[in-house]
């Protein structure tokens, strides 16, 4: 069974520009988690997914950053514009349930430079 | 405030000796307390939850309610568990929404 996929692996982009991260979910996965870790510092959630709906966003640092679900599949998570600070790893999760394990992808490092 | 504190970045160790991972919390109410594990070049992966009580890997982990601590433990260490390791806490309800620590690094020496 194939586990979570994310996409690109790598990025590096200049401040300004637009990155956009994909996330495809295990297949049968209702919950889809964005999480990120920058530079020496914890993971830290961004949001959740329950299909195609955000249940908590709560951690999305700010406006530059739009997550969507369309169709309750795959996710993306745009940065727009990046900012130096965005630079980090990018950990996406799914899970059946709430309360089940959540599986995560290999993450996507961003570089902003 | 919820948070997850491991104090030590790197902890470097000897095959066979034994390894400690030191885990601390802040919650208010009853958390659920993990370890993540993530092996050079692969994905973040659950190593253990406290409720399950099992060992996975030789390695164990006892919740300390009255120290709030969740530490990581195994008594003769191999190279193979040369890994970055993360503590994890889930408030009840909390969605799988995972509060994590900075990690630790452990490195296995021969």
């Amino acid at each position: 069974e194939a586990g979570v996929t994310q996409f690109p692996s790598h990025s590096v982009i200049e401040k300004g520009q637009t990155v956009t991260l994909r996330c495809d979910p295990i297949s049968g996965h209702d919950n889809l988690y964005w999480y990120r870790r920058v530079m020496g510092k914890e993971i830290k959630f961004l949001l959740h997914f329950v299909k195609e709906s955000k249940q908590d966003e709560s951690g999305m640092p700010n406006n530059r950053f739009l997550a969507e679900r369309t169709g309750g599949t795959y996710s993306t998570l745009k940065v727009q514009p990046a900012e130096l600070e965005d630079s980090g790893v990018y950990f996406c999760a799914s899970s059946q349930t709430v309360n089940t394990e959540a599986f995560f992808g290999q993450g996507t490092r961003l570089t902003v430079v | 405030a919820q948070r997850v504190t491991q104090p030590e970045k790197l902890l470097s160790v000897f095959k066979g000796a034994p390894v400690e991972l030191k885990c601390n919390y802040s919650y208010s109410g009853s958390p659920e307390l993990f370890w993540y594990v993530q092996y050079s070049r692969q994905r973040l992966q659950l190593l253990l939850r406290h409720i399950s009580r099992e060992s996975i890997k030789g390695f164990t982990a006892d919740l300390n309610k009255g120290e709030t601590s969740f530490h990581l433990k195994k008594p003769f260490a191999q190279e193979e568990d040369s890994a970055m390791y993360y503590c994890a806490l889930r408030a009840l309800g909390g969605y799988n929404k995972l509060i994590f620590g900075a990690g630790t690094r452990l490195a296995v020496h021969p």
